[in-house]
């Protein structure tokens, strides 16, 4: 079957520019999570889904990122007034939302790229 | 606060030697615990997990971790690496507020021929 799959896998954007960063979860998956991860580090969180709200967004680090999920299944993250900080890969996750240590299986990534 | 130390940036063994990566953990109740592997190109995969039960924890891929509370360890092994097994290796520990996951920073492992 179909995993997590993210578009675009890169995106290089100028400073100042407005990006979203599409994921597509395994198709019944109710959580679905974001994470960043930049050089050298593992994936930071970002924000928790549970079906259609944002359950935890205790991660972004700014009111420059936002994400959405509105019918439950496609998210897409927002970063708004991009900075060269935000450069990292983007990670997404989906889990079957069923209890406390679900397995999550984890996305490609998009690379972000800010010049 | 919750978070998670690999002490080993960089690690290189031999192929077919025996592997262990260090994981040490802070966290303020039973930890659910998690190995990822990562490889170039590809999206993190689960080796193996722990929640409670034996604290000895089998994975894929010929791996095991043991999960020692006096220490605050879950440290991965296996006992003859394959060249396939180069690669990033990530511990986690979770979770925070029922969902909120920490990962170290990773240790990259190198297989000599």
């Amino acid at each position: 079957g179909a995993g997590v799959s993210q578009t675009p896998s890169n995106k290089v954007t100028e400073k100042g520019k407005y990006v979203e960063l599409r994921c597509d979860p395994i198709s019944g998956h109710t959580a679905l999570y974001w994470y960043r991860q930049s050089l050298g580090q593992g994936p930071e969180f970002l924000i928790y889904f549970q079906g259609t709200g944002a359950a935890d967004d205790s991660g972004l680090p700014n009111d420059r990122f936002f994400a959405v999920r509105p019918e439950g299944s496609v998210s897409t993250l927002k970063i708004q007034r991009t900075e060269r900080g935000d450069s990292a890969v983007y990670l997404c996750a989906s889990s079957p939302g069923t209890s406390v240590g679900d397995t999550q299986y984890f996305g490609p990534g998009t690379r972000l790229t800010v010049l | 606060a919750q978070s998670v130390t690999q002490p080993d940036i960089h690690i290189t063994v031999s192929e077919g030697a025996s592997l262990e990566l260090r994981c040490n953990y802070s966290y303020g109740a039973t930890p659910y615990l998690f190995w990822y592997v990562q490889s170039p190109g590809q999206g993190l995969q689960l080796l193996l997990k722990y929640f409670s039960g034996d604290t000895l924890v089998q994975g894929i891929k010929g791996f095991e971790a043991e999960f020692k509370r006096s220490q605050s360890s879950f440290n991965l092994r296996k006992p003859s690496v394959h060249w396939s097994d180069a690669a990033e290796y990530f511990c986690a520990v979770g979770p925070d507020n029922f969902n909120k996951f920490y990962f170290g920073s990773g240790t990259k492992l190198n297989v000599k021929p």
